[in-house]
């Protein structure tokens, strides 16, 4: 119950593309959902956030959806560009407990 | 956002020694910090919680006399790998909130072989 399941492993988007990154949970009493993107050799670095209280969060080319009644939020990321070749983790946590990550997603964008 | 320096970015050292690693939040109190482990191509596992000056609660199956953190102050954390063994070796990264359930921020990551 307290897994976040983070699909798909792996996506290639050509550059100028729309990347989406699904991911779904059981704990109805997850209350915070952020997203990391992580370089090779670095730490993640939080992207973008979520409470179940909205359903759409837009940060320049990053949006979160997010689905309360399907436990189900995503991240899409417009005209996708080469430097956006990453791992992205989504994740979620539930006051005052730990962050649960995904398992990432490996992103690559062909120039 | 706020910094979170995780020192040293990479450390060999000779199996059977401890190496320690530091966490510090450089502009923030952090009453929370956390250890995790990455190994190649896979997510964050999470080894331990620290709360400043209370004991860490470690995640099933890390040992706590091997991994031990030590959370002496609200802006630094550490983390010693004691006798260490080539299995070890691994991505440990530490991270920083200022209270539960806020934005944790992430260090850079420290990259230890064991050899």
């Amino acid at each position: 119950q307290q897994q976040v399941k983070q699909s798909p492993q792996s996506l290639i988007v050509q550059k100028g593309g729309i990347s989406i990154i699904n991911c779904a949970y059981e704990n109805t009493a997850f209350d915070y959902f952020p997203w990391y993107q992580q370089f090779p050799g670095k730490g993640p670095a939080l992207l973008i956030a979520i409470r179940p209280d909205v359903s759409e969060k837009k940060e320049g080319r990053f949006t979160i959806s997010f689905n309360k009644s399907a436990k189900q939020f995503s991240l899409h990321i417009m005209d996708s560009q080469p430097g956006d070749s990453a791992t992205y983790f989504c994740a979620a946590s539930i006051i005052d407990d730990k962050i649960i990550f995904g398992k990432g997603t490996r992103l690559h964008i062909l120039p | 956002g706020a910094v979170v320096s995780q020192h040293p970015s990479w450390v060999i050292c000779k199996s059977g020694t401890s190496v320690k690693i530091e966490c510090r939040s450089l502009d923030f109190q952090a009453t929370t910090m956390f250890w995790y482990r990455q190994f190649p191509k896979q997510s964050l596992m999470l080894m331990a919680t620290s709360n400043e000056g209370s004991k860490a609660t470690y995640e099933q199956g890390v040992e706590k006399d091997k991994f031990l953190i030590n959370h002496a102050s609200l802006t630094l954390s550490t983390l010693t790998v004691t006798s260490a063994h080539p299995e070890d070796s691994s991505f440990y990264i530490c991270s920083a909130s200022a209270q539960m359930n806020t934005e944790a921020f992430f260090g850079q990551g420290t990259r230890l072989t064991v050899v």
